[in-house]
């Protein structure tokens, strides 16, 4: 079985600044999908950032970019110019390729300070 | 974009009575996805569903049934609720075929308390 591992539960940061969430996973295959997913005070989950596992260039999106490291089964969440707005509960979540099922972590609350 | 609703954001429910968590979406996916959120536990897998009429148990079925008779809809049963079930629960949808890295879509979740 896959497990995920997020061991920061609350972080903070001023607003500008740079910010990293840890995360860790544990698994057997070598094909898999990884994914962050923000969920603002409103619920509603976002898709923030996803990996393949055979992809060795780490994904960006704007402001948001991972550090994934296969070997050290790591996926960290880097976040530039933090924004008020990005204050949420952040989860990692791991998926096998040719699975549907996610596995989440424990997930981290960041806040954004003015 | 695809559009989950869930029929309730909040909900307060007895000790003992069935209760029906509902989700709908928009999109015509295959697969659909109930979760229990608590806090320092994550997300936790319910129940999927792969198509109509078709479930698999997730990581924690026990007290919990579900029902897919429409592709749009599935429905999450408390078969008799108990405290231990007050939580957060999510329901989410995703296109069909496993290769794909396409996300799981989101409801806004239904806040349930059981006293």
């Amino acid at each position: 079985a896959q497990t995920v591992t997020q061991s920061q539960p609350e972080m903070s940061v001023q607003e500008a600044e740079t910010v990293t969430l840890s995360c860790t996973y544990d698994t057997s295959e070598s094909n898999y999908y990884l994914f962050w997913y923000k969920q603002p005070p409103s619920r509603q989950m976002i898709l923030v950032i996803r990996q393949e596992a055979y992809k060795q260039q780490n994904a960006t999106e704007n402001r948001f970019s991972v550090n994934f490291q296969k070997a050290a089964k790591s996926f960290s969440l880097k976040i530039s110019d933090s924004q008020l707005g990005d204050t949420a509960m952040y989860f990692c979540a791991f998926r096998l390729w040719g699975g549907s099922r996610l596995t989440f972590g424990e997930g981290t609350q960041l806040t954004v300070n003015p | 974009d695809v559009k989950v609703t869930q029929s309730s954001r909040y909900l307060v429910k007895r000790t003992g009575e069935k209760v029906f968590l509902e989700c709908v979406q928009d999109m015509d996916h295959e697969n659909m996805f109930w979760y229990r959120q608590d806090p320092g536990l994550g997300l936790r897998l319910i129940y999927f569903s792969y198509d109509v009429k078709m479930k698999e148990k997730g990581d924690i079925p026990e007290g919990y049934s579900v029902s897919r008779e429409k592709k749009e809809r599935f429905s999450l049963i408390l078969e008799s609720a108990s405290t231990n079930q007050t939580s957060m629960y999510l329901c989410a949808s995703s296109i069909p075929g496993p290769y794909s890295n396409q996300p799981q879509h989101f409801g806004d979740g239904t806040r349930l308390s059981i006293l």
